[in-house]
């Protein structure tokens, strides 16, 4: 398996503009994370999906941050308008909770995100 | 929420010597505690996770205890070596229907050779 992928892996976009993350989770994996890493704050859960449905969204910053998960195997996070404030690298992590007990959450490379 | 507190954020050892990271949380409904590992410039991978079921875990160099009673737990690297360096992160939350963890800020730790 390929494991979790993600593009674009490095963005660079100016104030204003829209920003899409995209992400494919490991095949069979039925939980998929987004988070937020920066030097101030560490890593941070921004949503979470289960069987495509968003269960938390409390890590949202603002209205600004969109996520969906159309199908098992996709899922975008929309960054619309982006601020200089939002660069950071944007991981997303996918986990199997198919009624086995391991929780491991697979990371993917990242994306680095910087807004000028 | 959860809240996992993680100490310290920059760790120094010397090579062949041990190094503890030590990890508080909040909420006593927490049963999965993880640890991840983070190079350089790459994604975090899990190195050991302990289930509040048991107080202690080891594989090979790395080891795990857990004190339900404290809310504490900490991981011990014996015998470090430099690939050892990297950023180390302490999560705990539920395990199960609803997966969600909470990070602990990272201790980075330095293996001097």
């Amino acid at each position: 398996d390929a494991g979790v992928i993600q593009s674009p892996r490095h963005e660079v976009t100016e104030m204003g503009q829209e920003v899409t993350l995209r992400c494919k989770p490991i095949s069979g994996h039925n939980s998929l994370f987004w988070y937020r890493q920066t030097m101030m704050r560490g890593l941070e859960l921004l949503i979470y999906f289960n069987n495509n449905v968003p269960i938390d969204d409390s890590g949202m910053p603002e209205d600004r941050f969109s996520a969906k998960m159309p199908n098992a195997s996709f899922s975008t996070l929309k960054i619309q308008p982006s601020e200089p404030r939002d660069s950071a690298v944007y991981f997303c992590a996918s986990s199997s909770n198919s009624g086995r007990v391991t929780d491991t959450q697979y990371f993917g490379p990242g994306t680095r995100l910087t807004v000028l | 929420g959860e809240n996992v507190e993680q100490h310290p954020s920059t760790l120094s050892v010397q090579e062949g010597d041990s190094a503890v990271i030590k990890c508080t949380y909040s909420d006593s409904a927490s049963n999965y505690f993880p640890w991840y590992k983070q190079e350089l410039g790459k994604r975090p991978q899990l190195i050991i996770d302990i289930r509040s079921n048991v107080g202690e875990k080891k594989d090979q160099r790395i080891a795990v205890t857990l004190n339900k009673t404290a809310k504490h737990f900490s991981l011990h690297i014996t015998e470090t070596q430099p690939e050892d360096s990297a950023v180390y992160f302490c999560a705990g939350g539920t395990s199960g229907g609803y997966q969600k963890v909470t990070f602990g800020t990272g201790t980075k730790l330095q293996v001097i050779p």
